[in-house]
């Protein structure tokens, strides 16, 4: 069953603006990550924070976690048309157990 | 590093007909994850592997779904009889002990439409 709920489902905007994309999740977690799948390719690992940590960047990617709320937020900055591809939040309980993911949210970057 | 393989990339096949799918994990990986991905259901695991040992099968869908894993670079995934139910994109992951344990790194995935 999912775990994390991306909200929105799909979101489209012009490049150069920011994405948000938020997740929620039901139960504690040890560390929350992102993922991009690109149309009909694998998920590429993006980001990692952990539960103890509450916020994290990596070049335009900035991940929020809130604990207290089980929720966490993406944000991509100066937006680019190569950002367009489904996002999913995953929560992982402890090192090496499997992930569970969300259903996704569908980026479209118009240039 | 090649990163995860999966083969084949593509696989359509008539109803009944058995299906192997393969993956071949990063070198020094001992975890081996088995997703599957539908519209209907997201991604969902079906069976992990560490040290080449099944940890969790309970995402196995059925007793027609089957994983082995004989050595520490080489897993299938075999479906038999397939149904059309079972179309879907299948994704192997592998992952690692360490500081960067709970990434997990996926192949390109396998396409299987059941006919």
């Amino acid at each position: 069953s999912q775990q994390g709920e991306e909200d929105p489902q799909a979101l489209s905007i012009q490049e150069g603006e920011n994405a948000t994309m938020n997740c929620s999740y039901k139960t504690s977690i040890n560390n929350l990550q992102w993922y991009r799948q690109n149309s009909g390719r694998g998920l590429v690992h993006l980001i990692l924070i952990r539960s103890n940590e509450r916020e994290k960047h990596s070049g335009r990617l900035r991940v929020t976690l809130d604990t207290s709320k089980k929720s966490s937020s993406l944000l991509i900055t100066a937006s680019r048309a190569a950002d367009t591809a489904s996002y999913f939040c995953a929560t992982g309980y402890s090192g090496n157990t499997p992930l569970v993911f969300g259903k996704g949210t569908r980026l479209s970057v118009i240039a | 590093d090649a990163g995860v393989i999966q083969s084949p990339r593509h696989e359509v096949t008539e109803m009944g007909q058995e299906v192997t799918l393969r993956c071949k994990p990063i070198s020094g990986h001992d975890y081996l994850f088995w997703y599957r991905q539908t519209m209907m259901r997201g991604l969902e695991l079906l069976i992990y592997f560490n040290n080449n040992v099944p940890i969790d099968d309970s995402g196995m869908p059925e007793d027609r779904f089957s994983a082995k894993m004989p050595n520490a670079s080489f897993s299938t995934l075999k479906i038999q009889p397939s149904e059309p139910r079972d179309s879907a994109v299948y994704f192997c992951a592998s992952s690692t002990p360490g500081t960067d344990q709970e990434t997990q790194y996926f192949g390109p995935g396998t396409r299987l439409l059941v006919l």
